[in-house]
Formats: C-alpha cells, structure tokens, sequence
C-alpha cells in the first residue's frame, strides 16, 4: 500500500517561512493536497492539485509537489496558522491515502 | 449554507454494530462523490470509504472492508455508513467530507467540504 511520510512536528517563529514535507513514492506523479486541523475542529482544505489555493485561504499558504517530496509553504507565518497539517494523494489502487500529520507550532 | 452534518455516534460494544448518518444541505448532493474519513483520539486522519454520487461504485479502505458499509439516498440528500463487528481500535471521530468536483469523479478524490464529525466508541 502507499504511504505518506511527514515529520511529526515543526516550529516557526511568527513572521518567518514554515515548510512542511509529505514524502512519498513518485509522489510528484500525483496530485497532493493539504489540510489543515485546528484542536476541536474538522480539517480544512488549503491546497488542492498540488498548488491551488480554495477560495479563502490566505495567500501566505501554497505549495508544490516535484519527485518524491510535497511541500507546504506558510511564508509570514501567523500564530493562527499553528494547527496540525495533514498531506493526501488519491492512488491508482483507488485509495485515499493520508500522511501522519505534521503539528506545526508558532513560537 | 453549504454544510454536512454527521449523527449515530455513541458508545457501543465489541462486536455491536452502529449506523452514521450524514446530512448534507446547500449544494446538489447527488452530483459530488461523498466520503467517510476518521480520526482515532489523537491521532492522524483515516480514509475508510467513498461513493459516488450516482451511488453505483463504491471503494473502501482494507481496515474496513467487508465490515462496513457506505451507501447515499439522494432523495433525502443523505449519506450513511453501516459498521459491523465493531473493535475497539475502530474508536475514533467519523467525518463524512465531499469532494468539491460535480459529476462522475473517478480518480485524484480529496475534500473540500468536512462536516463536524460524530465520536463512536467502542467499549464493553
């Protein structure tokens, strides 16, 4: 089965750059999206096919997917913006696949 | 207001069976495939089952596969999950999410749309 590899916990200091990794097989051939769960609160979506932003989430956040590793970049990063973040890739076997989660902490 | 609201959740023993409801308001339920997604306590996010808006395909995790079962009626905008031979590892906040594309949607599922989950216990 596939799996998804994120690092359990980063830190930022608040108006700096947070870099958050998803790392999988070939995982720059699939689509990632990125999650982001407040404590007591259902995921949100922050960005879908890679490098899209929904509609209302802040520019600050984007991302990118190339060979093995995804990445979320929160550049000015605010003390809002500390939550878990969770990667995820839909797979051929026709699965939704999560990565373990990254709990980002703004210091 | 576009919204999903889950029900059904509860305490429930080893073996006991439990129905999720998933009620569904503000957009056109029966154009968006529809997923059940859950969160054991303090822990990261599962993916258990999805069916397509039609109804007619449905995929669903190896964890919970042959003990659930997921299934829509469109007629009452109404998403609903059957869980069998219940275990205590399958304790966790069961979501229903939908995916944020209309129409037949067979690959790159992700979720643009969460309700606020329902916890279902198991324990004797």
């Amino acid at each position: 089965s596939y799996e998804l590899t994120q690092p359990p916990s980063v830190s930022v200091s608040p108006r700096q750059t947070a870099t958050i990794t998803c790392s999988g097989d070939k995982l720059g051939d699939k689509y990632a999206c990125w999650y982001q769960q407040k404590p007591g609160q259902s995921p949100v979506l922050v960005i879908y096919q890679d490098n899209k932003r929904p509609s209302g989430i802040p520019e600050r956040f984007s991302g990118s997917n190339s060979g093995n590793t995804a990445t979320l970049t929160i550049s000015g990063t605010q003390a809002m913006d500390e939550a878990d973040y969770y990667c995820q890739v839909w797979d051929s076997s026709a699965i939704v696949v999560f990565g373990g989660g990254t709990k980002l902490t703004v210091l | 207001e576009v919204q999903l609201f889950e029900s059904g959740g509860g305490l429930v023993q080893p073996g006991g069976s439990l129905r999720l409801s998933c009620a569904a308001s503000g957009f056109m339920f029966s154009n968006y495939a529809m997923s059940w997604v859950r969160q054991a306590p303090g822990k990261g996010l599962e993916w258990l089952s999805t069916i397509r808006g039609s109804g007619n395909s449905t995929y669903y995790a190896d964890s919970v596969k042959g003990r659930f079962t997921i299934s829509r009626d469109n007629s009452k905008n109404m998403l609903y999950l059957q869980m069998n031979s219940l275990r205590a590892e399958d304790t966790a906040v069961y979501y229903c999410a939908k995916d944020p594309r209309a129409g037949i949607v067979v690959t790159n599922w992700y979720f643009d749309l969460w309700g606020r989950g329902t916890l279902v216990t198991v324990s004797s």
